[in-house]
């Protein structure tokens, strides 16, 4: 099946600097990657859509200058957190819709972020 | 507006023994829709879809489903469980936002298997 691959999968920084997120279609190419964030023991919650070559629509109440999301190519998304917080801690997830399948998505291994 | 409920948040079983989990849906347009499971630390694999067809869907480790459109609901059954299957298992519900069709998630239930 198709493979959607997040790097890194742990990443400790500093309160106050800023942590970029990678996901990639590694067999397949994506126009279009959903980035989630979920919280312990709860639901993912769909941050933003990330659209190829255009900017990204972000869901209401998430902040579009502190979650940057950019969509350089057909099989590359980045999240990047800028000036992070403690509370922007959290277990982000990208995934990707697999073109003419109807709705069925290929998600990525996850990325874990604390800041201390 | 679409929206899933898991009626359990934890459902705790022994191994061997046979384990539904539950979900319920509202739409007021067809649905499809999935169940994925989420290992610690890991992202989400599919387990299972239901996007039309026969309503009793077959999925991977030995998982299947059944949409039943009157109760508006898409259980997920297992006959016999193994403590591999211990993880977070996610409902969803497709819809559509743009050119995209985005699920919609219900908050997971933990299935633990005991030895």
């Amino acid at each position: 099946g198709a493979v959607v691959s997040q790097h890194p999968s742990w990443v400790i920084c500093k309160s106050g600097t800023s942590v970029k997120i990678e996901c990639r279609s590694l067999d397949f190419q994506a126009t279009t990657m959903f980035w989630y964030r979920q919280f312990p023991k709860q639901s993912l919650m769909l941050m933003a859509t990330s659209n190829e070559g255009s900017k990204a629509t972000y869901e209401q109440g998430v902040e579009k200058d502190k979650f940057l999301i950019n969509h350089a190519s057909l099989t590359l998304s980045t999240l990047t957190v800028t000036s992070a917080h403690p509370e922007d801690s959290s277990f982000y997830i990208c995934s990707a819709p697999l073109a003419g399948a109807t709705g069925e998505l290929f998600f990525g291994e996850g990325s874990r972020l604390t800041v201390l | 507006a679409q929206s899933v409920t898991q009626l359990d948040s934890q459902v705790p079983v022994f191994e061997e023994a046979p384990v539904e989990l539950r979900c319920n849906y509202s739409s007021s347009v067809s649905v499809y829709l999935f169940w994925y499971v989420q290992y610690p630390n890991q992202g989400l694999q599919l387990l299972l879809k239901y996007l039309s067809g026969s309503t009793l869907v077959k999925g991977i480790n030995g998982f299947e489903a059944e949409f039943n459109k009157s109760q508006t609901s898409f259980h997920l059954r297992k006959p016999s469980v193994h403590i591999s299957d211990t993880a977070e298992y996610f409902c969803a519900v497709r819809r559509r936002s743009g050119g995209s069709y985005i699920p919609t998630f219900g908050r997971g239930t933990s299935l633990i298997v005991h030895p």
